[in-house]
């Protein structure tokens, strides 16, 4: 099955500086990207996500870049803001499954 | 907008006992989905439910995991004996399509067993 690892685990930014978190999956068969914010003791919520008939999606702060070859994507986040604190989750999917196979998990603090 | 709901929000067991956990998914969404979270770890995909029957189930869900849609609007998640390694918060989530589509995640039940 699909494997899929997220780094790094904790990831702490001053307050208007960008913050990356990567992801790498083994399952070439994936083509769907999804980002979730969790942010504690609520439910994961989606952000951006990104299909692999693309390389790049952006939604005002936030962009998704994913490189197939590599089998790597990444979350970036500009300018970031306090409520941008919270547990960020990667995920891949392929159209084949019926599952989403979650990172470990990306604790992201913005420093005010 | 409508979100999926889930209750209760927490649910304390003995262990041995049985419990229900209850969800109900966006109402034009046909796949349905029980994931798992122990405290501070990764979410973890037990079962997907499509057209009234499993259509994938992971490793943790074993015999003494069931699911079910009992009528037309709640999907159910049933342990039947637990043990103190359920404890976990457990996230119903629905999509329109395959898992290739958004899949929208309820509040979650936090479960305790004792």
């Amino acid at each position: 099955g699909e494997n899929v690892e997220q780094h790094p685990s904790t990831l702490s930014v001053q307050e208007g500086d960008s913050a990356v978190i990567k992801c790498t999956y083994s399952d070439s068969a994936s083509n769907y990207f999804p980002w979730y914010k969790q942010e504690l003791g609520k439910r994961p919520q989606l952000i951006i996500d990104i299909r692999s008939n693309v390389g790049e999606k952006k939604d005002q702060r936030i962009a998704v870049t994913l490189n197939k070859t590599a089998k790597h994507f990444s979350l970036h986040i500009t300018e970031t803001q306090p409520e941008d604190s919270a547990v960020y989750f990667c995920a891949a999917s392929s159209v084949a499954g019926n599952q989403f196979y979650f990172g470990t998990g990306t604790s992201l603090t913005v420093i005010p | 907008e409508p979100e999926v709901t889930q209750t209760p929000s927490h649910q304390v067991t003995q262990m041995g006992q049985e419990v229900i956990l209850r969800c109900v998914p966006i109402s034009n969404h046909l796949y349905f989905y029980w994931y798992r979270q122990i405290l501070g770890q990764k979410v973890e995909f037990l079962v997907s439910f499509y057209n009234n029957e499993i259509s994938e189930k992971s490793e943790i869900f074993d015999d003494q995991f069931s699911v079910e849609r009992p009528d037309g609007s709640n999907f159910t998640l049933k342990i039947r004996s637990t043990k103190l390694e359920d404890s976990a918060m457990y996230f119903c989530a629905s999509s329109t399509d395959r898992a290739t589509d958004t899949q929208y995640f309820g509040p979650g039940t936090r479960l305790t067993v004792l």
